[in-house]
Parts: C-alpha cells; structure tokens; sequence
C-alpha cells in the first residue's frame, strides 16, 4: 500500500508569483485535505475536495485553489504569492465511511516566498 | 465552533518517567478527538484516536488517551518516556466532517 506523497518536497518562489503543490492519495482514498503550518503552529484547514468537488474550505482566500483528478491526485494553487504564505503545505488523504475516518498524512512540501 | 486549547508549549521529562501532554477541547458536537505527532522533517503520524466508544483509547508506541466529557479534556499518557518520543504533539477535534482543527502543539523533549 503506497502512503500519500507531495512534490516538491521544498520550493523558493517570490512575492507575486504562483506555485503549485501536488498530492498523491493513500491507495483507496477518495478525499483529500490540504493544510498550511506556519512556523511553530498547528496545521490550518484550507480546504478539502471528494471526487473531484470542493468538500468544505477554511478561512482562506480565493487565490488558494484547488484541484482533484479522477485518480483522487490533488493540487493546490496558490496566486499571488505573500511573505506570509511561507508555511510547510500538508496534504491528508482519507476515505469518509460509517463513523468516524482519520486523515493520512504525506511529508508536507516547504514554500518559502521571497 | 470547534477548538482546541493544548495547555503546555513546550514539556521536557526524563527518559523512563511519565509523560502527560494536556489537551482540552470545545465542541458544539459530539466529537471525534485524535492525536498525532510530528518529527522533526517528517508528516503527521495518527498516534489515536476517540470515536465515542470506550474512553480510555490505547495508541501506537505505549500512548494513551482518556477522553472526560465533563473537564472536556482528552489528555495523552504515556508510562515511560523514550528518546524516540521526543517530537511535537497535536490533540485535533473533528465533528465528524470534514473539519479537523488542530491544537497549537506542544513540543516534547525527553532528557537522557
């Protein structure tokens, strides 16, 4: 069974500009979170997407973005880039069922804006 | 809304004494609680989890957990603290969703 895996693992960008961070999902799981940890802090829900559909977001704004693929792979996107949004991005798979499901976690990938 | 208050921001205990890393919550629901832990360069490992059946929930590597509706609390136990245990700690409430709010973290550090 292959965990969840995220590339790149770190990246440099500058004020302004976009990136794109890549998720693959635990075998099986259908559903995938993304989160921001900022430095010394706890994980920050930013959104999550079921088959393909935005499944809930948290208080981020629109130039966070998101996309899943029908093979339950996922991106996010990020416009136009602050010094703030330097953070380690966590990826989670999971598959939502009876009762309660916990999140996998891939290594996260470190976005350092400049 | 949902919360987590982790008590302490940073515990250092000996090797071989025992470890609590305090967590309280707050939820409108009845909730799931989970913790996970971090090494340093590495993701987040679930190390247990509550989902309303027994309250006292054992986990990974000699953790546990025991879950007080009344102090709202979901405190992490461990009898005897290993070198390998030292990492940063997460206590998460989740209704059940899709919403998973962590804790601030706390960091553990186990002296030789």
């Amino acid at each position: 069974e292959t965990g969840v895996t995220q590339s790149p693992t770190h990246l440099i960008k500058t004020r302004g500009q976009q990136v794109t961070l890549r998720c693959s999902s635990q075998s099986g799981h259908n559903t995938v979170s993304w989160y921001q940890q900022a430095l010394g802090q706890g994980p920050q829900f930013i959104f999550q997407y079921y088959r393909e559909e935005e499944n809930g977001r948290g208080n981020f704004p629109p130039r966070f973005s998101g996309l899943q693929f029908p093979n339950y792979s996922s991106e996010l996107n990020v416009n136009a880039l602050e010094l703030d949004d330097s953070a380690l991005y966590l990826c989670a798979s999971s598959t939502p069922g009876q009762g309660v499901y916990e999140q996998y976690f891939g290594p996260g990938t470190r976005l350092t804006v400049t | 809304a949902q919360s987590v208050t982790q008590l302490d921001s940073h515990v250092s205990v000996s090797e071989g004494t025992p470890v609590l890393l305090r967590c309280n919550y707050s939820s409108s629901y009845s909730p799931s609680l989970f913790w996970y832990v971090q090494h340093p360069n590495k993701g987040l490992q679930l190390l247990l989890k509550y989902t309303s059946a027994a309250t006292l929930v054992k986990g990974i590597n000699g953790f546990e957990a025991e879950f007080k509706k009344s102090e709202t609390s979901f405190h992490l136990t461990k009898p005897s603290a290993h070198m390998s245990d030292a990492a940063e700690y997460f206590c998460v409430v989740s209704d059940g969703g899709q919403n998973f709010v962590f804790g601030p973290g706390t960091r553990l550090s186990v002296l030789p």
